[in-house]
């Protein structure tokens, strides 16, 4: 079937301007997580939801960081103000329930670099 | 708070030859731990994971780790090399409660010589 979809694949902007990142998860996963992947910082954690709900936005690095999720499927990742430091690998994963175990399922990433 | 720390960000070794990617977490509580591939510009691809019961878990491609809870190490093996291993390997700690967030480690890159 059908894996994890994010696009675009890759996306140049210029400091300040804003970008919008979108994942589709695996039809049915409930639960779907956002990280970054980075040279200095490696893979982090930002977000966390399960259906439509975001119980954990903890590692959001900053309020420039917003993000939604509709109908429990798409999910929409929104930097405002994109700054330089914000460049890196964003990977989208989901997985069937969000439990303890429930192997999450990447996508391929978009790759963002900030002029 | 979980860790992970991979051993050696760099692995080279040759094609046919022994595997050992080494990786030791912390966690308060009994973890689930999991290894992934990453492909150059490819997301994460699951290897293999350890939830509960036997210890030593097959993955795909001929891969295998066996959970020691006595040294907190989860590391990866794979008897014989083959150049398409070649890859980025990323062990991860499996968050509890009401989040299951993947703490990574840093990666290791392993390289396979002819």
């Amino acid at each position: 079937g059908a894996g994890v979809s994010q696009s675009p694949s890759n996306k140049v902007t210029e400091k300040g301007k804003d970008v919008e990142l979108r994942c589709d998860p695996i039809s049915g996963h409930t639960a779907l997580y956002w990280y970054r992947q980075s040279l200095g910082q490696g893979l982090e954690f930002l977000i966390y939801f399960q259906g439509n709900s975001a119980p954990d936005k903890s590692g959001l690095p900053s309020d420039r960081f917003s993000a939604e999720r509709t109908g429990g499927s798409v999910s929409t990742l929104t930097i405002q103000r994109t700054q330089q430091e914000d460049s890196a690998v964003y990977l989208c994963a989901s997985s069937p329930l969000g439990g303890g175990a429930d192997t999450q399922y990447f996508g391929p990433g978009t790759r963002l670099t900030v002029l | 708070a979980q860790s992970v720390t991979q051993l050696g960000s760099h692995v080279s070794v040759s094609e046919g030859a022994l595997v050992l990617l080494r990786c030791n977490y912390s966690s308060s509580v009994p973890p689930y731990l999991f290894w992934y591939v990453q492909y150059p510009n490819q997301g994460l691809q699951l290897l293999l994971k350890y939830t509960t019961g036997a210890t030593l878990v097959k993955g795909i491609n001929g891969f295998e780790a066996e959970f020691k809870k006595s040294e907190t190490s989860f590391h990866l093996t794979k008897p014989s090399a083959h150049m398409s291993d070649a890859a980025e390997y990323f062990c991860a700690v499996q968050g509890t409660g009401s989040n299951y967030k993947l703490t990574f480690g840093k990666g290791t890159l392993l390289t396979v010589n002819p």
